[in-house]
């Protein structure tokens, strides 16, 4: 089993829709938790962290479900800009990132 | 520029030769790590330092990979006796602690 698991999608969306992410981990010992955005052949660059009680950043929604051990990412009104494969990534020590979740926004 | 730097961008090369590349972290990280990534796959944990130690290297890494971080600055992966399958993304990214990581461009290897 993998350590982190995501669907890859993709998911295609229309401009302004609501999507959602889920991602899974194994180590019940992960210690923090982030999402990370990774544009076509481009290096990850951090999206937001995810902390326990959930937090949001303008469109951008992640919670943590330590009991189950998932994590998720809301986009609400989704813009074009937002088409990139989102990385679900854990700590356990050292960063583990998941496989991705390729979005794509279509107007 | 003060973020990670990685030199070369892309590297062509025969298979059976051995390649080195270099990332020059964010001066103040004590973290430096290497991922490799794949078309379609996250970045895959290679190993990582903190300052100088290297404190765990994958299992699914062979003994043809080593990376090593003179002086906690900057560091070096070498490949010996490259293989197609080696052929990928190499990514270094660096971090204070265990806050969040900046990455590098990476180093495009192509194995003919």
């Amino acid at each position: 089993r993998k350590e982190v698991e995501q669907d890859p999608g993709p998911f295609n969306v229309p401009e302004g829709a609501t999507v959602a992410f889920n991602c899974t981990y194994s180590n019940s010992a992960s210690q923090s938790f982030f999402w990370y955005r990774q544009d076509c052949r481009k290096e990850p660059k951090l999206l937001m962290s995810v902390y326990s009680s959930g937090n949001e950043d303008g469109r951008f929604t992640a919670q943590l479900n330590r009991a189950s051990q998932y994590i998720s990412l809301l986009i609400r009104d989704s813009k074009l800009s937002d088409s990139a494969t989102y990385l679900c990534v854990v700590n356990t020590d050292k960063l583990i990132f998941g496989t991705g979740t390729r979005l794509q926004v279509f107007p | 520029d003060t973020g990670v730097s990685q030199d070369p961008r892309h590297k062509i090369t025969k298979r059976g030769q051995n390649v080195t590349f270099r990332c020059d972290p964010i001066s103040e990280h004590n973290r430096l790590y290497w991922y490799r990534q794949t078309l379609g796959q996250g970045p895959e944990f290679l190993t990582y330092f903190q300052n100088e130690a290297q404190l765990e290297k994958s299992r699914l890494l062979s003994d043809r990979f080593s990376a090593e971080r003179p002086k906690g600055s900057f560091s070096t992966l070498e490949i010996q006796r490259t293989e197609q399958g080696d052929s990928a993304m190499y990514l270094c990214a660096s971090g204070q602690g265990q806050e969040k990581l900046f990455f590098g461009s990476g180093t495009q290897l192509s194995v003919l």
